[in-house]
């Protein structure tokens, strides 16, 4: 199993700044996901970022808005930038394990004024 | 491209009677199904999946969920719900690709037991 920590857990900030997530795992993995949980919405694939490599990003989601550093096996962080009320979500960072199973951090709750 | 429908955005249930949380999905090719539970201020953690095999998959806190190919349905049941089974519950489906660990989720069943 893999544990990973994720901070900050919560945050409110105002329209127009940008805010750091980070994601620390106790393990190496390849792959690291970041996930978007709207309010009363399902979880969505922002992107998989790999080290060493420019991250993936998913139909919608675009590098200047959701920029990401992977630069380790165990790390990595992803900016919500220039942020507006719409941006308010649960973002949750993810890794692969055996058997097709992911394990997820507690996830960050972002609100934007 | 995949999709899954969980129908039930909220079940409430009396303490100790069963549930069945519901979750269809759409897929052209074979699919590998998971059930996932967040409780209340937590990250999301594996339930059960389905990869191949028996299709009663059993999980874990007594859950168990069936995976019906003809249906494209994938419930999710347990016999008897307890207090600490409040939670989110999604459902979740990856292609069938070894290696890809990209899920499509559900919206997600808000569980709450009565008690």
């Amino acid at each position: 199993s893999a544990v990973i920590s994720q901070k900050p857990s919560r945050d409110i900030c105002q329209r127009g700044t940008s805010l750091t997530i980070q994601c620390q795992v106790d393990s190496q993995v390849t792959m690291m996901f970041w996930y978007r949980q709207q309010p009363g919405q399902s979880l969505t694939l922002i992107a998989t970022a790999n080290q060493g490599s420019e991250a993936t990003y998913e139909s919608g989601f675009v590098i200047d808005k959701f920029p990401i550093s992977r630069p380790n096996l165990t790390f990595s962080t992803l900016t919500v930038s220039n942020m507006s009320p719409e941006d308010s979500s649960i973002y949750l960072c993810s890794v692969g394990g055996q058997g097709k199973k992911l394990f997820f951090g507690s996830g960050t709750q972002l609100s934007v004024l | 491209a995949q999709s899954v429908t969980q129908l039930d955005s909220q079940v409430p249930v009396f303490e100790e009677a069963p549930v069945e949380l519901r979750c269809n999905y759409s897929s052209s090719v074979s699919v590998y199904l998971f059930w996932y539970v967040q409780y209340p201020n937590q990250g999301l953690q594996l339930l059960l999946k389905y990869l191949s095999g028996s299709t009663l998959v059993k999980g874990i806190n007594g859950f168990e969920a069936e995976f019906n190919k003809s249906q494209t349905s994938f419930h999710l049941r347990k016999p008897s719900v307890h207090i600490s089974d409040t939670a989110e519950y999604f459902c979740a489906v990856s292609d069938d690709d070894f290696g890809n660990e990209k899920l499509t989720f559900g919206t997600g069943t808000r569980l709450t037991i009565i008690p």
